[in-house]
């Protein structure tokens, strides 16, 4: 089945840019997706990528795909202390309303 | 913007009880999915719906089920609770029958069995 794999902590100092890596098994994924979790809180879309691309930007996020070797990031540029929370990839395989399939998600800390 | 509406926010049910559920999608959203989040879980698919149809199931145990009504909202029934039910589900909606490229969350139910 499809799998999703993150780095589980990431700790970066204020102001520089955070990386976020995730890679993912299905070779049919059509889109991906970042979400962001706050403590008790639910699911934010941040961003999402069409399979047939390899980057997109908005605002402070950057999203870089490589799908050759089937992985994705997210860059987070002069990362604040509101960014702090887990962030999920996840990733949607063939057409329907399939179920996405999520990493483990990856704790960004933030130092100050 | 109007979000994906999720009730109740909050419940506590006993071992063996039952409990719904209710999910109002975003506004001219036709397709619904249910996500269960475990204590320091990744979210796991339960369930989908397009145009009140099961549209996807992934692992939704049997004492479970849901339905889409014709208002497009849905609601996640779950009976003979046990223990290790306790979770934060959440509800998600998007358009274009899943071919939309946007799924949006709710807040997610929290849900304790004790």
């Amino acid at each position: 089945g499809e799998d999703v794999e993150q780095s589980l902590f990431l700790s970066v100092r204020e102001g520089d840019s955070s990386v976020i890596n995730c890679t993912y098994t299905d070779s049919s994924s059509t889109y991906l997706y970042w979400y962001k979790q706050e403590p008790g809180a639910g699911l934010q879309l941040l961003t999402y990528i069409f399979s047939n691309m390899d980057m997109k930007q908005d605002q402070r996020l950057t999203v870089l795909l490589n799908k050759k070797d089937k992985h994705l990031s997210l860059r987070i540029a002069d990362t604040q202390t509101g960014d702090s929370a887990i962030y999920f990839c996840a990733e949607r395989g063939g057409g329907g309303a399939d179920g996405l399939t999520f990493g483990k998600g990856t704790h960004l800390i933030i130092q100050p | 913007a109007a979000g994906v509406i999720q009730s109740p926010r909050h419940l506590i049910k006993e071992k063996r009880e039952t409990a719904t559920l209710k999910c109002y999608p975003i506004p001219r959203h036709d397709t619904v999915y249910w996500y269960q989040q475990g204590p320091g879980q990744d979210p796991q698919f339960l369930i989908s719906f397009y145009e009140k149809m099961q549209s996807d199931k992934g692992s939704i145990p049997d004492r479970f089920s849901a339905q889409q009504f014709s208002d497009y909202h849905s609601e996640l029934n779950m009976s003979s609770l046990e223990l290790g039910d306790s979770a934060l589900y959440f509800c998600a909606s998007s358009s274009g029958g899943g071919y939309g490229n946007t799924i949006y969350f709710g807040e997610g139910s929290w849900l304790t069995v004790v």
